[in-house]
């Protein structure tokens, strides 16, 4: 079946060091990918997302291209705030009308 | 504003005793809907899928007997934990898609803790 692999965290890093949190993916036929982010104690919230292959979804200075070649959507930051800790999720979606398939999660912590 | 909306946001309830989550779309009709459960710092888990009018499709180790949902409307569906015990404390989120079927929303979470 579908599937989301994202790498192992917690990830690390000093204010205004480059995120990379790296996301495969396994699906027939061709998916919608996402990003969605979630803070302490809260839901998730829509990040950003990628309906087909080349694709770049980017939002608050984060970005992720649908690679189909590789079969990835990391996801990226210039710069990353204090206030860019939380857990970030990878997510695929098959067929209209299916649910969202996550990955495990990658928690980042920024430090001034 | 939310588009998708849960409630009750926290709940405490006791051993044995039941517990009724509401998931709502507030700008469309949602033909389906979709349950999740998170532990503490995991990922999430889809627990059913919540069809309008229909019974609702469990994934494989999820017992519908003690997880009830009902989806009467295209606006509400409920997630009831019957006989609730303290290992189903946990994180509940409910999603609905657009009729599209690609536009997703998310509720904003429940908190269940049961003592």
């Amino acid at each position: 079946g579908d599937s989301v692999t994202q790498m192992e965290g917690p990830v690390t890093l000093s204010e205004e060091a480059f995120l990379t949190i790296n996301c495969t993916y396994t699906a027939t036929g061709y998916p919608s990918l996402f990003w969605y982010v979630q803070y302490p104690g809260e839901g998730l919230q829509l990040l950003l997302k990628a309906t087909k292959a080349d694709d770049k979804g980017s939002n608050k200075g984060f970005e992720a291209t649908y690679r189909k070649e590789t079969t990835s959507f990391h996801l990226e930051k210039g710069s990353v705030q204090v206030s860019d800790s939380a857990v970030y999720f990878c997510a695929l979606k098959g067929q209209a009308g299916t649910a969202l398939i996550f990955g495990k999660g990658t928690t980042l912590s920024v430090s001034s | 504003g939310a588009v998708v909306s849960q409630h009750p946001s926290r709940v405490i309830c006791k051993s044995g005793t039941s517990v009724k989550i509401e998931c709502r779309s507030l700008d469309f009709q949602a033909t389906t809907m979709f349950w999740y459960r998170q532990f503490p710092k995991k990922s999430l888990m889809l627990m059913a899928t919540s069809n309008e009018g229909s019974k609702a499709t469990y994934e494989q180790g999820v017992e519908k007997d003690k997880f009830l949902i009902n989806h009467a409307s295209l606006t509400l569906s409920t997630l009831t934990v019957t006989s609730a015990h303290p290992e189903d404390s946990s994180f509940y989120i409910c999603s609905a898609n657009e009729a599209s079927g690609n536009t997703i929303y998310f509720g904003e979470g429940s908190w269940l803790t049961v003592v």
